[in-house]
């Protein structure tokens, strides 16, 4: 079946830091993939995302690109901000837009001043 | 942007009760919702999708004479847990779509569920 497998939190990190979530996928077919955004206390927030392979999703500085080659879409910022704290989710859909999402269980980012 | 919310934020009931959960979006027509369960430190889960004025598809494994969904118009789904048991403790979360081209999906909350 389809599976999304990222790594596991907490991660902490300093501000200005270098930041990479790696996510690994299973599916058959050719997926969508996307990072999902939670802040404390509201709901996920599509981050960014890819459609196909090679393809580089990017958005408030966080980028991603889409690996067929190791079924990857690992998620990395050059230099995070406290605001950035918030629990990150990698996710799937191999019916095109995003229907049928399946997620991984989330890296919470902490980020210290 | 778009916004979903949900009602109650937490909600405690006893064994054999049942509890009703809101998901409202508030600024636009949600032809589609779909509702999820997350157990803490895994994945969300998706249970169901419900297309107003359809009934839900559940997804395998999940049983619907217990979780009943209503999507009654454009902007309001509702779920319910009928006869809550502990087991059916989690975090609810529910995401709504438009039909209007992006079918980006637009997440609630959630609400926390304790069966005592």
């Amino acid at each position: 079946g389809n599976s999304v497998t990222q790594m596991e939190g907490p991660v902490t990190l300093s501000e200005e830091a270098f930041l990479t979530i790696n996510c690994t996928y299973t599916a058959t077919g050719y997926p969508s993939l996307f990072w999902y955004v939670q802040y404390p206390g509201e709901g996920l927030q599509l981050l960014l995302k890819a459609t196909k392979a090679d393809d580089k999703g990017s958005n408030k500085g966080f980028e991603a690109t889409y690996r067929k080659e190791t079924t990857s879409f690992h998620l990395e910022k050059g230099s995070v901000q406290v605001s950035d704290s918030a629990v990150y989710f990698c996710a799937l859909s191999t019916q095109g837009g995003s229907e049928k999402l399946v997620f991984g269980k989330g890296t919470k980012l902490t980020v210290n001043p | 942007g778009a916004v979903v919310s949900q009602h109650p934020s937490w909600v405690i009931c006893k064994s054999g009760t049942s509890v009703k959960i809101e998901c409202r979006s508030l600024d636009f027509q949600a032809t589609t919702m779909f509702w999820y369960r997350q157990f803490p430190k895994q994945s969300l889960m998706l249970m169901a999708t419900s297309n107003e004025g359809s009934k839900a598809t559940y997804e395998q494994g999940v049983e619907k004479d217990k979780f009943l969904i209503n999507h009654a118009s454009l902007t309001l789904s509702t779920l319910t847990v009928t006869s809550a048991h502990p087991e059916d403790s989690s975090f609810y979360i529910c995401s709504a779509r438009s039909d209007g081209g992006r079918y980006e999906q637009y997440f609630g909350p959630g609400t926390r569920l304790t069966v005592t």
